[in-house]
């Protein structure tokens, strides 16, 4: 079963507007949420993260809202330029034996942003 | 500062064959991670270590094996090589795996099993 959901498969917005992504989880243990943004023939590179205990983050033109009632988690990226343009992964974390963590990924967003 | 550094970054292999993924990082990180991605999935978690001379299992480890003898390096084998695993491989690290610490990744390595 697929823990961690992101139901659009792309997205597509113009420059300057807002770009929302989606992120849905099942698993209530899960304490931080993170967002990865992957350039093709690149590895996936960390944008921002959230825990479990709040409910916004904020880091220059990204932002982070976590809706834990309705375990959902939402980017936002304000305002969109051409170089987002990636596939964005939504992560959330969870504790495994011996008190470490590991990742949990989405399938990802691929994000178009038209000049 | 290279960060994660993957070797190497392409390879064919015949069904059967072996060979072996080499994962450096610079970063001093003491957890180090494999990941497979195939087309239309994220990522999944083949093994990790939490340290030198440690591995553990991740979501999807059989038909791979991994060790970490340096701190620096975490190597992923494969014994004999099956179409299936006809994937693209992430290397990442982190410093700690808790509260959230992001992990660095590597460029990935593409491996095609005919």
């Amino acid at each position: 079963d697929q823990q961690v959901k992101q139901n659009s498969p792309s997205l597509s917005v113009q420059e300057g507007r807002i770009s929302i992504l989606n992120c849905d989880y099942t698993n209530s243990m899960f304490d931080y949420f993170l967002w990865y943004k992957k350039y093709p023939a690149e590895g996936p590179t960390f944008l921002i993260s959230i825990s479990s205990i709040k409910d916004k983050n904020e880091d220059g033109r990204f932002t982070v809202f976590l809706n834990k009632s309705a375990k959902h988690l939402s980017l936002h990226i304000v305002p969109s330029q051409p170089g987002d343009s990636a596939v964005y992964f939504c992560a959330a974390s969870a504790m495994v034996q011996g008190g470490s963590e590991k990742l949990v990924f989405g399938k990802g967003t691929k994000l178009t942003v038209n000049p | 500062n290279a960060g994660v550094t993957q070797t190497p970054k392409f390879r064919v292999l015949k069904t059967g064959q072996s060979m072996t993924l080499l994962c450096a990082q610079d970063m001093n990180h003491e957890y180090m991670y494999w990941y497979r991605q195939d087309p239309g999935m994220g990522l999944r978690l083949i093994h990790y270590s939490v340290g030198e001379g440690t591995t553990a299992k991740g979501e999807v480890p059989d038909g791979y094996n991994v060790s970490r003898l340096k701190k620096q390096n975490f190597l992923l084998g494969l014994e004999s090589a099956a179409p299936s695993q006809t994937s693209v491989y992430f290397c990442a690290s982190s410093y700690d795996a808790t509260g959230g610490q992001p992990q660095h990744f590597g460029d990935g390595t593409r491996l095609s099993i005919l």
